[in-house]
């Protein structure tokens, strides 16, 4: 199973709402990703957590809060956004690791809207 | 700062050429390399992972090589397929289970 599911696949929400984006793998995997697309651009990385513990924040603004509860779930909880943050949020996982084992797979992504 | 560049930004082809995808990064300390495809409003498709220490990986009709110290990659899709329409993505990793840097992508168009 070489699957990284994401749930919702479409999210709409209030800036004034609360809301969590959920991925989920059973590859094993102890590196997990969060990462924002916007239309037309690349993606750009978020969080790494790696053995359930935030390796990596690259600045991003305290209103997206990440959790890892255990080795195969990542959330992204989302506080008062703004509707410059409607993007397509991307998980993906890889498992740390020489030869192969460090390619990253990626979930389908949840779609959010601020409105 | 890895800067990571990808040419051309759009290609069309017709149906059964022989195509080259390319790759340029700015800092050759790479941990690995990986091509990507993304068909729109979907996720990322691993096609193929190049470790630093690799010149080339082989996956069907796709190879991929490497080199580091000129800081090249390329993506050769042979017999392109107009199922193949979807924008490539190269990314470089610095570090294990670390930073990535996307390139922006090669959006290829496959006309039947």
């Amino acid at each position: 199973d070489t699957e990284v599911t994401q749930t919702p696949k479409h999210l709409v929400m209030g800036m004034t709402n609360k809301k969590s984006l959920k991925c989920e793998q059973h590859m094993g995997h102890r590196a997990m990703y969060w990462y924002k697309q916007k239309a037309k651009k690349p993606p750009e990385l978020m969080f790494v957590y790696s053995y359930e513990k935030l390796s990596i924040n690259e600045s991003v603004p305290s209103r997206f809060s990440p959790e890892c509860p255990n080795s195969s779930l990542l959330n992204l909880h989302l506080h008062a956004l703004q509707p410059e943050d409607s993007a397509l949020y991307l998980c993906a996982s890889s498992s740390p690791g020489r030869g192969r084992n460090n390619e990253q797979f990626f979930g389908p992504g949840t779609r959010l809207t601020v409105l | 700062k890895q800067e990571v560049t990808q040419i051309p930004a759009a290609l069309s082809v017709p149906e059964g050429e022989n195509l080259v995808l390319n790759c340029s990064f700015t800092d050759s300390a790479i941990y690995n390399l990986q091509w990507f495809r993304q068909d729109p409003g979907k996720g990322l498709t691993s096609l193929l992972l190049i470790q630093s220490s690799q010149r080339e990986q082989t996956s069907g009709r796709l190879n991929a090589s490497l080199d580091k110290s000129s800081g090249r990659s390329t993506l050769y899709i042979a017999a392109s397929q107009p199922g193949d329409s979807a924008t490539y993505l190269c990314a470089v990793f610095n570090t294990n289970a670390g930073k990535s840097t996307f390139g922006d992508g090669t959006t290829l168009t496959v006309k039947p």
